[in-house]
């Protein structure tokens, strides 16, 4: 069991918009801790997709987004492409935990 | 661009120690970094095993803290990861990830090794 709780799925149609949910507590994401998100494609290393909270390294395209609201935070792409088809993983820091990073359980995209 | 290359024993017996090293390149592991190894059970999520600073205490996952090792070795410019009396429960593919431009989130992986536990 995860200390960060995401959905195991979420799908869309090409072009559509989706958002994937990573729920925490007041130890880690509500502490304000920065949440990091990670692109996992079949058989590979996970890709930083966003870090600090908001921010895409270069070369991450403008469609990914990423913003926190108290213990949550949130995942969001827009115009949807078969390419992103893949899982993606939250990751913050908790202070209960002996200073310990902690990752979400992942999350399914399927494009429809 | 720093570039890391885990690598290791591919099958290792219950209640043996697994052991495995990162090496780096493009980069010294005495640079200002926190050197972590993550894994991931086949099919299963992420995990983070720990970090270590190069001239620092290492910083273990609670839940494998009894269990595990991680250490900086400066002349060989690698990091190494030990855990013993592993289970089928530690099979799975083990990576080593660096924040390598200090923003806290591993922008840096290795392309992971996988390791198997079984008799």
């Amino acid at each position: 069991q995860s200390v960060l709780t995401q959905p195991p799925s979420v799908s869309g149609a090409p072009g559509q918009r989706v958002t994937i949910s990573c729920t925490g507590t007041s130890s880690n994401i509500g502490a304000g801790y920065d949440v990091h998100w990670y692109q996992q494609l079949p058989g590979t290393a996970p890709k930083l997709l966003i870090y600090g909270t908001t921010n895409r390294p270069s070369g991450v395209p403008d469609r990914f987004s990423g913003s926190k609201s108290g213990t949550s935070a949130s995942l969001a792409i827009t115009g949807l492409q078969a390419e992103d088809e893949a899982d993606y993983y939250c990751q913050s820091y908790d202070s209960s935990l002996s200073g310990s990073q902690v990752f979400g359980g992942g999350t399914k995209l399927t494009v429809l | 661009q720093v570039q890391l290359q885990e690598s290791g024993p591919g099958l290792v017996r219950p209640s043996g120690t697994l052991s495995l090293t990162c090496v780096v390149s493009g980069g010294s592991i005495s640079s200002s970094n926190w050197w972590n190894w993550v894994r991931q059970p086949p099919g299963k999520g992420l995990e983070w095993i720990g970090d270590i600073y190069h001239s620092g205490s290492p910083n273990y996952n609670p839940s494998l803290k009894s269990r595990v090792t991680i250490s900086v070795d400066k002349s060989k410019n690698q990091l190494s990861l030990k855990l013993t009396s592993v289970t089928a429960a530690d099979t799975g593919v083990y990576y080593c990830a660096i924040p390598s431009r200090g923003i806290g989130a591993f922008d840096v992986w290795g392309q992971g090794t996988m390791v198997t536990v079984s008799a």
